[in-house]
């Protein structure tokens, strides 16, 4: 099975604070993404990245950066956090062109910032 | 029970019947559409997807239903458990739009016995 792993689960930072958020996949998968989700909106895409070194903004990037240096690990950056960044964060990937599109999903990081 | 698009975001399905949950998609240049299922404390979990070139697609007692008519989608439990309950996502992805996936709200399943 495809396995997405983020590096925490919950995180407390401060208001300012340079929050890096990390995401690793083993499935040699193209697609990477970062999705925010937040009560009664569903999940929003923040970035992806379809190839290394590649990045599109999504629906929502104010306010965050993005980092894919090697194929398995997409790094989300928030450079500087503000209270309404407090947020469920969602990584997934995916096959990419030619092999499907069905997004596998990490567990996620509650992030609080105070 | 029924729930019609995003207007009732919470279904209550008592142990044994069957769910039908809905969804009313954007976008008629999407191609294919997917239903995702999150327990609580856990990332979204695929639970079964449709071309747009179908109208149906079974599963493991789930059933996907597509009606591009009137850009409908639903997602049928049957003999509804209490493992089942969790908030199910549906999705679209616009053709050419590089995988990108667009989703809805979300519906509340709660399933009492």
């Amino acid at each position: 099975d495809v396995k997405v792993t983020q590096s925490s689960r919950y995180l407390v930072k401060r208001t300012g604070e340079k929050v890096f958020l990390e995401c690793v996949q083993d499935m040699d998968h193209e697609n990477m993404f970062w999705y925010r989700q937040d009560p009664g909106l569903g999940l929003r895409l923040i970035y992806f990245s379809y190839d290394v070194k590649m990045k599109e903004k999504g629906d929502i990037p104010e306010g965050y950066s993005v980092s894919r240096e090697k194929k398995e690990r997409f790094s989300l950056i928030l450079e500087s956090a503000s209270t309404n960044q407090t947020s469920m964060y969602l990584c997934a990937s995916s096959p990419g062109t030619g092999g499907g599109e069905k997004l596998f999903f990490g567990s996620g990081t509650q992030l609080s910032v105070l | 029970g029924e729930n019609v698009g995003l207007h009732l975001p919470t279904l209550s399905v008592q142990e044994g019947d069957n769910s039908i949950i809905n969804c009313a998609y954007s976008n008629s240049a999407s191609d294919y559409f997917i239903w995702y299922k999150q327990e609580s404390g856990k990332g979204p979990q695929f639970i079964i997807d449709i071309r747009s070139n179908m109208d149906k697609r079974q599963g493991q007692r789930v059933t996907v239903l597509l009606n591009k008519t009137v850009k409908h989608l639903s997602l049928q439990i049957a003999a509804t458990q209490p493992g089942d309950s969790a908030v199910y996502f549906c999705a679209e992805k616009v053709s050419d739009s590089w995988g990108k996936l667009q989703f809805g709200a979300g519906t509340q399943v709660v399933v009492t016995p």
